[in-house]
């Protein structure tokens, strides 16, 4: 596609529910990130992926968060037993071949727990 | 740890005024990119710097990368309304202690009153 497409565009769930969020790269792309960006404040990495396999998962805060790109295109970020403490904007980015080529981002997942 | 400050946090400026955002980082790496955020937007790319020296212009933007002093700065020439955004500034980590996604600062929230 033209650019990077995460859907939904707001998502709106009660705590201890499981939600998934999902990320079309660019296509092409080989690399793609997957951010958490709350309010006020600058995004933080969350996971990498190079082609399916998951290069990076370090800035998962913890085991509830977990996240898949089985044919090395699209992404899921899964969720599990959500918190209030979850609800952000998860935004995700794809670039060419990784951290060395320029990094585009989607329009993000407002997610919030209530 | 890779850290990225920013500042300042928060700048009201006049129009036709000069600034300079700075964005300081504590470990080696030479790629730096600036982002701009439109209140409820996702981020769009506006510079990457490359090497040590690099800089970039466009339109009343430029940005310039110092690796040694692990510095990079954005500078706003005659400020217009429509330049008013956020601005982040992100560094790539290299050290192999920090992840693979990058690293963002809090950003800054600028202002540009007419």
């Amino acid at each position: 596609g033209a650019g990077v497409s995460q859907t939904p565009s707001n998502k709106v769930t009660e705590k201890g529910k499981y939600v998934e969020l999902r990320c079309d790269p660019i296509s092409g792309h080989t690399a793609l990130y997957w951010y958490r960006q709350s309010l006020g404040q600058g995004p933080e990495f969350l996971i990498y992926f190079q082609g399916t396999g998951a290069a990076d998962d370090s800035g998962l805060p913890n085991d509830r968060f977990f996240a898949v790109r089985p044919e090395g295109s699209v992404s899921t970020l899964k969720i599990q037993r959500t918190e209030r403490g979850d609800s952000a904007v998860y935004l995700c980015a794809s670039s060419l071949t990784g951290m060395n080529t320029e990094a585009f981002f989607g329009q993000g997942t407002r997610l919030t727990v209530v | 740890e890779l850290k990225v400050e920013q500042n300042p946090l928060f700048l009201s400026m006049q129009e036709g005024k000069n600034y300079t955002i700075y964005c300081n980082y504590s470990t080696t790496s030479d790629r730096l990119y600036w982002y701009r955020q439109d209140p409820g937007k996702s981020l769009e790319s506006l510079f990457v710097l490359l090497s040590n020296g690099a800089v970039k212009q466009e339109g009343r933007l430029m940005a310039s990368l110092d690796t040694k002093a692990r510095l990079s700065t954005l500078h706003i020439t005659a400020a217009v309304h429509d330049l008013s955004a956020t601005y982040f500034c992100a560094v790539a980590d290299y050290s192999g202690g920090g992840a693979d996604g990058l690293t963002f600062g809090k950003g800054t929230h600028l202002i540009i009153q007419p």
